[in-house]
């Protein structure tokens, strides 16, 4: 079972260049999102899912697109990186319910020059 | 006032002392609490959910104090494999859906 899985693990990106943040979950769950995490600020929620077809914006959803034709796949679009956007990403999911803790990939560390 | 609140730390600990995290959080319409650990460089994983009459797992036990607003989670008999960052989690029902917020994590260091 292989989780959550993102890619790539690291990306170094041009101010203005655009880049799309794949992840993918085998685990049939309804739930994902997709967070930053900065030193100090904790993780912060860009975009969630609620399942295929449905998206909504987090808490800092400005710069980032999301889509979600599957429920398996929820890729994190930037459209013109800016180096405020150099973080670590991580994608999430989890199952409806309460109660249910969510299950994080691998993160992706990302810089903007 | 942050909604979800850790002390940084670091907590420098020897190894085999027991070391307690608290983390309060401001609303009290929050419903689900969490424990999760986080190694320097990789992911959250969860390390326990936080029931309201106690709950413990091994070594680790986390409590929830709804009146005060905090839960707390102890470590007894530290190894120096729990190094790691402990993040607070917590869950509350909001009108866009589940709304998770994040602590900023405490810092633990077992030494020898």
């Amino acid at each position: 079972n292989a989780g959550v899985t993102q890619t790539p693990k690291f990306q170094v990106l041009k101010t203005g260049q655009s880049m799309t943040l794949q992840c993918a979950q085998d685990m049939n769950h309804e739930y994902m999102s997709w967070y930053r995490q900065d030193p100090g600020m904790g993780l912060r929620l860009i975009h969630y899912s609620v399942g295929a077809g449905i998206t909504d914006q987090g808490e800092v959803p400005n710069g980032y697109n999301v889509s979600r034709s599957t429920t398996e796949d929820f890729p994190l679009r930037l459209l013109s990186a800016a180096p405020s956007q150099t973080s670590v990403y991580f994608c999430a999911s989890r199952p409806t319910g309460e109660g249910q803790p969510q299950h994080f990939g691998d993160g992706t560390r990302l810089s903007i020059l | 006032r942050k909604e979800v609140e850790q002390d940084p730390g670091p907590f420098n600990v020897p190894e085999g002392a027991t070391v307690a995290f608290n983390c309060t959080y401001s609303n009290s319409a929050s419903q689900s609490f969490f424990w999760y650990r986080q190694d320097c460089r990789k992911e959250p994983k969860l390390l326990m959910s936080v029931y309201s009459s106690g709950n413990e797992d091994g070594r680790f036990t986390a409590q929830l104090n709804r009146a005060s607003q905090y839960i707390s989670l102890l470590i007894r008999d530290s190894k120096l494999s729990d190094s790691a960052t402990y993040l607070c989690v917590v869950k509350r029902i909001t009108g866009g859906g589940n709304k998770l917020t994040f602590g900023t994590g405490t810092q633990l260091k077992v030494e020898l």
